[in-house]
């Protein structure tokens, strides 16, 4: 089992609508959450930081977090076409602290 | 917020010769950075971590020899990609923890590799 999963999409939304990216880890040790934004050829760029189950909001992002299920999930609300990128999950490793990443889901906003 | 500077960010180089990359935290001490590579369409795989004053840790399947870590000092840590091959290129990209104050890990522009 991968460390952490993401369906690689590509996933399509219309402008102004709400994109959901989903997200799971198999490591229960893991304790600290993160969505990076990562444009093509560019190096990735944190959005949000999760850290507690429930939701945690910033502007138009909200980060889920479920332990119990292992999973955690990025809402965009109000999609813009600059919200076009590949977000990449990640997972601290519960042994040693460091970060993995999962493949990325290429988001693609219809203007 | 943090900053952590990488250089270069495009380097062609030919086979067998070596590489340096370097990466700088420019307002925040390090003591730990991490480096990754990532090719195409696919994730980020951390390929070892860099401490300050001690030997780099590397992942499962890292050749160590290959890929020369040194931190010798709190801002700066060096990833070297020795006896080079077009399997190697890919692209670079080190992070640290950022200074205090800051969340997550901060990452470097990345260094695009192409080994020819």
């Amino acid at each position: 089992q991968k460390e952490v999963e993401q369906n690689s999409g590509p996933l399509s939304v219309p402008e102004g609508a709400i994109a959901s990216l989903n997200c799971t880890y198999s490591d229960r040790g893991s304790q600290s959450f993160f969505w990076y934004r990562q444009y093509s050829g560019k190096s990735p760029e944190l959005i949000m930081s999760i850290y507690s189950n429930g939701d945690k909001e910033d502007g138009r992002f909200t980060a889920q977090l479920n332990k119990a299920s292992q999973y955690v999930s990025l809402l965009i609300r109000d999609s813009q076409p600059s919200d076009s990128a590949t977000y990449l999950c990640a997972v601290n490793r519960g042994r040693d602290d460091k970060i993995i990443f999962g493949k990325g889901t290429r988001l693609h906003i219809l203007p | 917020g943090a900053v952590v500077s990488q250089h270069p960010s495009r380097v062609i180089c030919k086979s067998g010769t070596s590489v340096k990359i370097e990466c700088r935290s420019l307002d925040f001490q390090a003591t730990t950075m991490f480096w990754y590579r990532q090719f195409p369409k696919q994730s980020l795989m951390l390929m070892a971590t860099s401490n300050e004053g001690s030997k780099a840790t590397y992942e499962q399947g890292v050749e160590k020899d290959k890929f020369l870590i040194n931190h010798a000092s709190l801002t700066l840590s060096t990833l070297t990609v020795t006896s080079a091959h077009p399997e190697d290129s890919s692209f670079y990209i080190c992070s640290a923890r950022g200074g205090q104050g800051t969340d997550g890990y901060t990452f470097g522009s990345g260094t695009r590799l192409t080994v020819v």
